[in-house]
């Protein structure tokens, strides 16, 4: 069955590091998400990219769909503790409503 | 503006016993829903789906089910809990695509413990 696996699993970085998280899928994708998950909370949405090597930039973070459709990844520029949390990635399943998340990547970031 | 609720917050249960959790959308109409897991630590396992009243798809073949007695309400039920059900228990609604999915939108999530 479809597969999404993000790496890397932790990430610990001083504050003002950038960070990168990477998702892949086993399959093509029609589109990717990405959501923010903070301590204790709820995944909040950030994100969907549609087109082949889509890049959309949100501030500090930059979100990229790969030529082939089959990775993205998220990157965030001198990270601040406001971007501790876990990021996931999200991928539909074709001709379906269900949605398969990655493993996510949780960033820790030292002040 | 929409908004989605869920309740109880927080649920010590002891093994065995019974479940309900409830999920309620306001502010839109024909969602998707959706029940989502989260072991500690961990990702999200979809549990259950739903495009419309009484229409549910299950993903995991486990000791839970799910109903959707109203449109903009979701419910999530075992009779007997195990240890393993423990864990942070997410709703999430979405518009109805045509056949595709679309953004997500989480509730605040009921923690779940079972001892």
């Amino acid at each position: 069955g479809q597969q999404v696996m993000q790496i890397p699993q932790y990430q610990h970085v001083q504050e003002g590091e950038d960070f990168t998280t990477y998702c892949n899928s086993s399959t093509t994708l029609s589109n990717i998400q990405w959501y923010k998950q903070r301590p204790g909370g709820h995944p909040v949405f950030l994100i969907q990219l549609v087109k082949s090597g889509e890049v959309k930039k949100q501030k500090r973070l930059t979100f990229q769909f790969g030529e082939a459709k089959k990775n993205s990844s998220l990157h965030i520029t001198a990270t601040q503790t406001t971007d501790v949390g876990t990021y996931f990635c999200a991928a539909p399943t074709s001709g379906t409503y269900k949605y398969i998340f990655g493993t996510g990547t949780r960033l820790k970031v030292l002040a | 503006s929409q908004t989605i609720h869920q309740w109880p917050a927080t649920l010590v249960q002891p093994v065995g016993s019974p479940l309900s959790l409830e999920c309620t959308v306001e502010g839109t109409s024909n969602p998707n829903l959706y029940w989502y897991r989260q072991a500690a630590g961990r990702g999200l396992q979809l549990l259950f789906y739903s495009v419309g009243i009484g229409q549910i798809s299950s993903e995991v073949p486990q000791n839970l089910s799910a109903s959707r007695p109203q449109d903009r309400q979701f419910i999530l039920s075992s009779k007997k809990l195990l240890l393993s059900d423990s864990g942070f228990y997410l709703c999430a609604w979405s518009h109805l695509g045509q056949g595709r999915a679309d953004t997500q939108y989480f509730g605040p999530g009921t923690r779940l413990t079972v001892l």
